[in-house]
């Protein structure tokens, strides 16, 4: 499979715990894009990076969330101290940074907070 | 008011119905608009893109935008049970993709 991983699946945490998402892009692809989505509601943008270097943050993104890229390959976002407004999918997406730059999107990983 | 505005639906129809979904945007420097249908508890999978005014087709699915009057359309034909999904549209604003809530599409057999 040569698409979007991400890991875990589905993850369920209690209020005040730090978790961490991965995910592994495509491989070609030079950029890589978290976003978020609650219940009825389309993905919100996060972040992005363009290799290695994060090039743009939300004011969605809360001194709470990280995210890293190291090498350029994959990425993983953390929470620290989960609140209950944290619970919803966590969506990764890459693209190449030429072209129309479509963006392709993982499973997504669901995060409950308890 | 949201850049892109979808109405959430349900939209509910027959299996082999012609559906029409639609959004709105409000940001004129919007270029290229996109398709993502999203099955429950999946990620969003790419449908369709199209840059310009006009139609583009593919299969049974065809895009529409019109600029003028910031409006775009997807129309599925024949529509099957299969394609009962939630469909976002999309736009990139800045390296993002700026999406629309989505219209929960159901189709029954």
């Amino acid at each position: 499979d040569t698409g979007v991983s991400q890991n875990p699946r589905h993850k369920i945490t209690k209020r005040g715990q730090n978790v961490t998402f991965r995910c592994d892009p495509i491989s070609e692809h030079n950029r890589l894009y978290w976003y978020r989505q609650t219940l009825g509601q389309g993905p919100e943008f996060l972040t992005y990076f363009q290799n290695e270097a994060q090039l743009e943050k939300s004011r969605l993104l809360s001194d709470r969330f990280s995210a890293e890229r190291p090498k350029g390959s994959f990425s993983t976002l953390e929470i620290q101290r989960t609140e209950q407004g944290d619970s919803a999918m966590y969506l990764c997406a890459s693209s190449l940074a030429a072209g129309e730059g479509i963006q392709y999107f993982g499973a997504g990983t669901r995060l409950s907070v308890l | 008011q949201k850049e892109v505005e979808q109405d959430p639906g349900p939209l509910s129809v027959p299996e082999g119905a012609i559906v029409s979904l639609n959004c709105t945007y409000s940001n004129s420097a919007f270029q290229y608009f996109m398709w993502y249908r999203q099955y429950s508890r999946k990620g969003p999978e790419l449908l369709m893109y199209t840059y310009s005014s006009g139609n583009k087709e593919d299969g049974r699915f065809t895009a529409q935008v019109d600029k003028s009057s910031k409006y775009i359309s997807l129309f599925i034909r024949d529509s099957q049970p299969s394609d009962s999904a939630t469909y976002l549209c999309a736009s990139p604003g800045f390296q993002k993709l700026v999406f629309g809530t989505g219209t929960r599409l159901l189709v029954s057999p």
